[in-house]
């Protein structure tokens, strides 16, 4: 079993439409939790990031972490077919430094 | 503008052959890192590096090689024991400890790998 699960999609939605992108974890030392967005053929960029439980809001996106459920979701409201990219969930233990652990990454693509 | 660039951006090989794969940063970050991304299967980190002249494996380092003589540059050779190095390779920096970014990791744009 991977240390951190994300569906890997395709996910194909409306413009508009509200996306729900989800990551479970399975090391309860997880303490940093991120997102970044990969555009095709290019390298991930950091999106959000958090460090508790909770919600955490940056204009469209709304990051969302249950530490209690090993769980923790990335919200698109309004989407736009420039939101249409591979989104990667990302962890880090609190013993580890820099050592990112990363999900699958979910490919989204939103028409128009 | 700063930032890390890898190059090249597309390499063919032909089996049996080793192959280097350049990263520079001129971010001034004290660490780097090199991920290989396949299809389905996130990115999973080949070696990282916090400091010039010492780095450790990460999770998939067999068939992998690097050094760290300089702050700004962190090759990875993909030698011929790599059994699958087809792949698009990231290379990443970020600063120690990244807690002040939460482990804000910066990208390059990737080298796409491809073995005839």
């Amino acid at each position: 079993q991977k240390e951190v699960e994300q569906d890997p999609g395709p996910l194909s939605v409306p413009e508009g439409a509200i996306v729900s992108l989800n990551c479970t974890y399975s090391n309860s030392a997880f303490q940093y939790f991120m997102w970044y967005r990969q555009y095709s053929r290019k390298g991930p960029e950091l999106l959000m990031y958090t460090y508790s439980s909770g919600n955490k809001e940056d204009g469209r996106f709304t990051a969302q972490v249950d530490k209690s459920s090993k769980y923790i979701s990335l919200f698109i409201r309004d989407s736009q077919p420039s939101d249409s990219a591979t989104y990667l969930c990302a962890m880090i233990p609190y013993n580890q430094g820099g050592k990112l652990i990363f999900g699958q990454g979910t490919e989204l693509s939103v028409k128009p | 503008d700063g930032g890390i660039t890898q190059s090249p951006k597309y390499l063919f090989r032909k089996e049996g052959q080793n192959v280097t794969l350049s990263c520079e940063q001129n971010l001034n970050h004290d660490a780097m890192y090199w991920y290989r991304q396949d299809p389905g299967q996130g990115l999973r980190l080949i070696y990282y590096s916090q400091i010039v002249n010492d780095f450790q494996k990460g999770d998939i380092a067999e068939g992998y090689s690097v050094s760290r003589e300089k702050k700004e540059s962190f090759p990875l050779t993909v030698t011929s024991a790599q059994k699958n190095p087809t792949a698009f390779y990231l290379c990443a920096s970020s600063t120690i400890p990244p807690w002040g970014a939460a482990g804000e990791l910066f990208f390059g744009e990737g080298s796409r790998l491809t073995v005839l």
